[in-house]
């Protein structure tokens, strides 16, 4: 069965840039078939669903927050990752890495880690 | 987007009860739509894909009817574990979106 962990700094200053990597175990991210992908809950709301990466490197993301996003993947390493520019405090949330196949259902999910965007 | 609403915002049902739950989609998503469970402090875990289709492992209480806009999940006999934040989300188009949530409670 397929695991998906964050990790990452808890605490971003504002104007910085959000980083998170995603590892995956129980399943290569190079066997392709599914899309993995990164969505962020703010405290007591939510779901929202940042974008995705395949592994060849194709991208989609969520044109609300397009203009800071960027997913990247390592199939070396078994991990994705996400880089959100310019937070501000709207950004904190509690961020998931998951990912579905060519659906768009989201099978598995990690744990989620919270990040607080404070000076 | 395609913009998914959940009524109501919480929902007080008594155990062994039945609850019923609706989202609506602001244009059609033919059947491409899920429901989701989340407790406190975990990750959602899928029910429901398909908008009838129960995920592996996913007791046989919860049923999911409806296409187009008008959905609704079904829990027919209420069990202490199903007291959560029950989310729909479309995978007709992009961007993915979700409803903003149902929050059961025991009344």
């Amino acid at each position: 069965q397929v695991q998906l962990q964050e990790s990452g700094p808890g605490l971003v200053k504002p104007s910085q840039t959000l980083s998170l990597t995603c590892t995956v175990s129980g399943g290569s991210i190079s066997s392709g078939g599914y899309y993995w992908s990164w969505i962020r809950q703010h405290p007591g709301k939510g779901l929202e669903w940042i974008g995705y990466i395949y592994y060849s490197g194709s991208t989609y993301y969520n044109p609300s927050l397009k203009s800071r996003v960027t997913i990247s993947v390592d199939t070396s390493k078994n991990q994705f990752s996400l880089k959100l520019s310019s937070v501000t405090a709207a950004d904190t949330a509690v961020y998931y890495c998951a990912n579905f196949g060519g659906s768009g259902i989201f099978d598995y999910w990690g744990q989620g880690t919270l990040v607080t965007v404070s000076s | 987007e395609i913009v998914m609403t959940q009524s109501p915002a919480t929902l007080s049902v008594s155990p062994g009860e039945r609850a019923t739950l609706s989202c609506r989609a602001s244009q059609s998503v033919s059947s491409n739509l899920a429901w989701y469970q989340q407790k406190p402090g975990q990750a959602p875990r899928l029910l429901i894909y398909g908008a009838s289709t129960r995920a592996t492992g996913i007791p046989a209480r919860f049923s999911g009817s409806g296409s187009g806009t008008e959905f609704t999940l079904t829990i027919s006999s209420l069990q202490s574990e199903d007291f959560a934040v029950y989310y729909c989300q479309q995978y007709n188009n992009w961007p993915l979106t979700f409803g903003q949530g149902t929050r059961l409670e025991i009344k």
